[in-house]
């Protein structure tokens, strides 16, 4: 198992579908996030868990919708999406504590493409 | 609030010579300092760190980069660029107590036969 999965690695949808990414982490960390890669963009933080609790939302569109269900899951879910939300999503997970220096380990990604 | 900057967009170097990718930063209180290698439809994969100690930190594949406090950079090199190394590379950044990184934008490099 690698450290930080993701699934789909790519996913095609419609304006009007209802989709989610998934990410699991097998490294035990109690920290993670999903970022946005786009195009010729800065990589955006969209929003963080700490021991699954929602500590950050980037001013993310309501559209996005992400769930934690304990520490080694998270989910991106997906409904009503815009053509302008096509991008490499990436989830991300990282041990935060006294000692600990916030190094991210980051999935493959999941290429969405909006059509 | 924390930043962080490459200047370059893109970085060209024949292969066999030596690479720089340039990295300034700006965070509260001692920084810890990343970089990344993206490589095409991939994730990030950590390439290197700098938490404390000596100014020179070695990492994977090669890379090392340097830690200057007073210029707050933290530039990624490789004496001998190799083709393989094309990728993108992205520098992070936190400052003390906060645990979320601040990316730069990011720097094509691309290594020439």
């Amino acid at each position: 198992e690698t450290g930080v999965t993701q699934t789909p690695r790519h996913l095609v949808m419609g304006m009007t579908n209802k989709k989610s990414l998934k990410c699991e982490q097998h490294l035990g960390h109690n920290a993670m996030y999903w970022y946005k890669q786009s195009a010729k963009k800065p990589l955006e933080l969209m929003f963080v868990y700490n021991f699954k609790e929602q500590t950050e939302n980037n001013s993310v569109p309501s559209r996005f919708s992400p769930e934690c269900p304990n520490s080694s899951h998270l989910f991106l879910h997906l409904h009503t999406l815009q053509p302008e939300d096509s991008a490499l999503y990436l989830c991300a997970s990282s041990q935060v504590g006294s000692g600990d220096t916030g190094e991210l380990f980051f999935g493959e990604g999941s290429r969405l493409t909006v059509l | 609030a924390q930043s962080v900057a490459q200047p370059e967009d893109q970085v060209n170097v024949a292969e066999g010579n030596p690479l720089t990718v340039k990295c300034t930063y700006s965070v509260s209180g001692n920084p810890y300092l990343f970089w990344y290698v993206q490589y095409p439809n991939r994730g990030l994969q950590f390439l290197l760190k700098y938490i404390t100690g000596d100014n020179l930190v070695k990492g994977s594949y090669g890379f090392e980069a340097e830690f200057n406090k007073s210029q707050t950079s933290f530039h990624l090199k490789k004496p001998s660029a190799l083709v393989s190394d094309s990728a993108l590379y992205f520098c992070a950044a936190s400052g003390a107590g906060s645990y979320q990184l601040t990316f730069g934008k990011g720097t094509k490099l691309s290594v020439i036969p």
